[in-house]
């Protein structure tokens, strides 16, 4: 089985400011890795992906995430935030024959 | 290149009705998968299709349904529709599995 759990459910943090939203998996197999984003009434787009190679996974809008297997984690980063950024933050995991598994998701909301 | 497109973007039933929703993936991608999404349980997979076979399918009531054409266009279907369908329900293609999805905006239905 894999479970993924976004430990914050929501982040509020001010304008130009940095940001880490936080996410830990569980799973027995070897797993590719995603962050997505929601903006409100529209599907989620994807912001990044670890599928293998680097670690460290640069994506779009400034984002990045560091894959760290010894603590099964894949935090979302980014050095600073702008108010476009406010949106719902969604990681996924995917491994094996096993279906996607998304997180509860991370409200980011961003204040001027 | 055209996105993902989901029709209709909002629905209503009332209970006992049955609905289908559409979803055409983007060019060239061959897998589709089906998602509901609701404020209370998060976004849970539902099927995922490729080259018109179900590869996968998640812990839903088999009053959910759906199939894939040989175009890698999609429908899902709902019978007897319950209050608690009422969701968002979001259908993302890959070129490939494991790959990452692109997800269209969603079907919006509420069950009156």
């Amino acid at each position: 089985a894999q479970s993924v759990t976004q430990l914050d459910s929501q982040v509020p943090v001010f304008e130009e400011a940095p940001v880490e939203l936080r996410c830990n998996y569980s799973s027995s197999v070897s797993v590719y890795l995603f962050w997505y984003v929601q903006y409100p009434n529209q599907g989620l787009q994807l912001l990044l992906k670890y599928l293998s190679g680097s670690t460290l996974v640069k994506g779009i809008n400034g984002f990045e995430a560091e894959f760290n297997k010894s603590q099964t984690s894949f935090h979302l980063r980014k050095p600073s935030v702008h108010i476009s950024d406010t949106a719902e933050y969604f990681c996924a995991v995917k491994g094996g024959s096993y279906i996607p598994t998304f997180g509860r998701g991370t409200s980011l909301i961003v204040h001027p | 290149k055209a996105g993902v497109t989901q029709t209709p973007r909002y629905l209503i039933k009332t209970r006992g009705q049955q609905v289908t929703l559409s979803c055409s993936p983007i060019s060239g991608h061959r897998s589709v998968s089906w998602y509901q999404q609701t404020p209370g349980q998060g976004l849970q997979f539902l099927f995922e299709y490729f080259s018109e076979t179900q590869r996968n399918k998640g812990n839903f009531p088999g009053r959910f349904s759906g199939r894939q054409f040989s175009n890698s266009r999609s429908e899902m279907n709902v019978s007897t529709l319950e209050l608690g369908d009422s969701a968002l329900y979001l259908c993302a293609s890959s070129l490939e599995v494991d790959q990452p999805q692109h997800f269209g905006d969603g079907t919006r239905l509420s069950i009156l």
